[in-house]
């Protein structure tokens, strides 16, 4: 089974921490997205990374597609309680580029 | 623009009946994905629809089936419902087939409950 792994499952910090989530994989995956879901709402999408290395900002936001494209990570500075949220990592891979492999997300409080 | 709409918001319904969740893609999108999120997990893909013919398929029992209509709208039925099958549906729609370069739209779901 192609799983994506994430971690921390849960994360609860002050306003003004800076955090990371990580997403790992056994396999190689064509691109990865990370997404954003609020209670009652479906994902959003954040940012989709394919190449190697790639790092990706989005304002306060720092994604990386590791080298061997089979992790990433998010990197929240200064966390703010609007980015409280459950983020989610999904990954295609380059036989099927239809089908999104997702993790099970980190469920993240930011506490004012 | 809307966005992606699905309807009804939340059902509930008992072991053994059917049902059927319905999904109105973005104006000019072509592409409907289907996807199960239990509670506490993420999306399982269920289904995708290009141009009103099935392109993928998820790991799912017979029971679930869809279509795509004429007008890009789509609809997910789920037969002989089992207590397993609550969870949030999700629809999502894109222009394309591709994930990578047809970013997904969801819509906000509908919440299934299965007594």
């Amino acid at each position: 089974t192609q799983l994506l792994e994430q971690s921390p499952q849960f994360l609860s910090i002050q306003e003004g921490e800076n955090l990371t989530v990580y997403c790992n994989s056994s396999s190689v995956f064509s691109s990865l997205q990370w997404y954003r879901q609020e209670p009652g709402e479906g994902p959003v999408l954040l940012v989709t990374v394919v190449t190697g290395g790639e790092v990706k900002k989005l304002k306060r936001l720092t994604f990386q597609f590791g080298d061997a494209r089979k992790d990433s990570s998010l990197h929240i500075t200064a966390a703010q309680p609007g980015d409280t949220g459950l983020y989610l990592c999904a990954g295609a891979h380059a036989g099927n580029n239809r089908k999104l492999i997702w993790g099970l997300g980190t469920s993240l409080a930011v506490n004012p | 623009d809307a966005g992606v709409t699905q309807s009804p918001t939340h059902l509930i319904k008992t072991r053994g009946q059917q049902v059927t969740l319905r999904c109105s893609p973005i104006s000019g999108h072509k592409s409907v994905s289907w996807y199960q999120q239990v509670l506490g997990q993420g999306p399982q893909f269920i289904f995708q629809y290009y141009e009103k013919e099935e392109r993928g398929r998820g790991n799912f029992p017979d029971r679930f089936s869809a279509r795509q209509f004429p007008n890009y709208s789509s609809e997910l039925n789920v037969n002989a419902l089992l207590l397993g099958d609550s969870a949030l549906y999700l629809c999502a729609s894109s222009s394309g087939q591709g994930v990578y370069n047809s970013p997904l739209h969801f819509g906000n779901g509908t919440r299934l409950t299965v007594t």
